[in-house]
């Protein structure tokens, strides 16, 4: 079973902020199996990535992934006001699982 | 448009039966896998298993293999979660979400739509 860790737990930053955020596996993922959603509270998640790097569709091109074997990132290049929600990561290898999520809060 | 509509919040006393719902609509239903997530109340998500409604194939998580039972009606377009005696650690929110891509896992997969969700309390 794959674990995904994520980090950091909380981030506090202002609007207009970069965010990075972190996912690394317990064993290598291919890039093409790995996802990120938000979720805003109160709300269903929402798909933002897949394939580790590509946008879903009607995401703001502020948001971006790379990554590759371990190691992950979400990278939101100026903070909205509605960016300020939770963030998971997720790998779809034979036993999908879900990171533990990243906080993005407001400083 | 894509949906998926969920049944209504219950609530339940331990040791009841419940059955949730998920209804699709926009595509076509039996060609995409569905899966059901658990966020327990302030937790995280958490992969329970999915049901290919084309044939009922279904795969679970080793955590949840045996505690809950997936079933679907494609001649309603319907996906089911059911649980035969409730805990009071099965209270939470479940989410059914369907794949990005035709096939079971791999290269771009990813839960594209989601319910919006249905919480089930189980409370004496």
């Amino acid at each position: 079973e794959i674990v995904l860790t994520q980090s950091p737990g909380t981030l506090s930053l202002s609007p207009g902020d970069r965010a990075t955020l972190s996912c690394r596996a317990s064993q290598s993922v291919s890039s093409s199996y790995l996802a990120w959603y938000q979720q805003r509270p109160g709300q269903a998640p929402r798909l933002l990535i897949y394939f580790a790097s590509s946008r879903a569709t009607g995401v703001p091109d502020r948001f971006s992934g790379s990554g590759s074997g371990t190691d992950f990132t979400l990278t939101i290049s100026r903070l909205e006001p509605e960016d300020f929600a939770v963030y998971y990561c997720q790998q779809f290898d034979n036993s999908p699982s879900f990171g533990q999520g990243t906080k993005l809060e407001i400083k | 448009e894509v949906q998926l509509v969920q049944s209504g919040a219950d609530v339940k006393k331990p040791g009841e039966s419940l059955k949730i719902s998920c209804k699709g609509s926009g595509y076509s239903f039996t060609d995409y896998w569905i899966g059901w997530v658990r966020q327990m109340p302030g937790k995280g998500l958490e992969w329970m298993g999915i049901i290919y409604p084309g044939d009922a194939d279904t795969k679970y998580s080793p955590s949840f293999q045996g505690q809950v039972t997936m079933s679907v009606d494609k001649s309603i377009s319907t996906a089911y979660l059911q649980w035969s005696s409730l805990k009071a650690s099965d209270t939470a929110m479940y989410y059914c979400a369907k794949h990005r891509r035709r096939g079971l896992y791999g290269s771009g997969q990813a839960f594209d739509y989601w319910g919006q969700g249905t919480l089930v309390t189980v409370s004496s």
